[in-house]
């Protein structure tokens, strides 16, 4: 099984501040890394799909770059509705075996 | 708006069963595979199972293989999930989730989710 860890746990910034969230597998998924964002009682919604693609509809100030075993989604200036829980997810393994990271929290300071 | 509708979560006790369903709105189901989710509570989330788009291929987690059976009707757009043997480690939230087509695992739909307690 692959396993991805996410630092930190917990990631405490200003509105306006540049967030930086790193995923860490622990083997090579090339690039076949996602994103997602989840706010308390919701359900997650995909921001960044194959390391570095925005899905529909998500803002600018939302970027992924990595390949292989390092990965990281940048937040370019926060805003208010950013606050959330940020999962990492790989889609590498086929038979399928998709696992996700344990979660970074975004919380406001 | 394109959609996803769980239904079907309960409480329920340890050994018993139960059977998600989940119908999606304004998309050929048939252009899409599906999967499901789950989330225990104030925990994260573990993918549970994948069904093909035509329902040829199906695959589960480990953590409940044997145990769950996926399955879709393409004519109703409707996914579900049989679960049985259930276990107080079952306990979550279930996703009924879309993968983007051509991209296998990359989940860019999901439902609201409906929610599984299992009783020991």
């Amino acid at each position: 099984e692959i396993v991805l860890t996410q630092s930190p746990a917990t990631l405490s910034l200003s509105p306006g501040k540049r967030a930086t969230l790193s995923c860490k597998a622990s083997q090579s998924i090339a690039g076949f890394l996602a994103w997602y964002q989840q706010k308390p009682g919701q359900a997650p919604r995909l921001l960044i799909y194959d390391a570095s693609n925005r899905a529909t509809g998500i803002p600018a100030r939302f970027s992924g770059n990595g390949s292989g075993t390092d990965f990281t989604l940048t937040i370019s200036s926060l805003e208010p509705e950013d606050f959330a829980v940020y999962y990492c997810q790989q889609r590498y393994n086929w038979p399928p075996d998709f696992t996700f990271g344990p979660g970074t929290k975004v919380d406001i300071k | 708006e394109v959609q996803l509708v769980e239904s079907g979560g309960a409480l329920v006790q340890a050994g018993g069963s139960l059977r998600l369903s989940c119908a999606g709105s304004e998309f050929t189901s048939s252009d899409y595979s599906l999967n499901w989710v789950r989330q225990a509570p104030g925990k994260g989330l573990e993918w549970v199972s994948y069904i093909s788009s035509s329902s040829a291929t199906m695959y589960y987690a480990d953590s409940v293989k044997g145990r769950f059976t996926i399955s879709r009707d393409n004519a109703k757009n409707s996914l579900f999930l049989q679960m049985n043997s259930l276990r107080a480690e079952d306990t979550a939230v279930y996703y009924c989730v879309r993968d983007m087509i051509h991209q296998t695992g990359a989940f860019d739909v999901w439902g609201q989710g409906t929610m599984v307690t299992v009783s020991s």
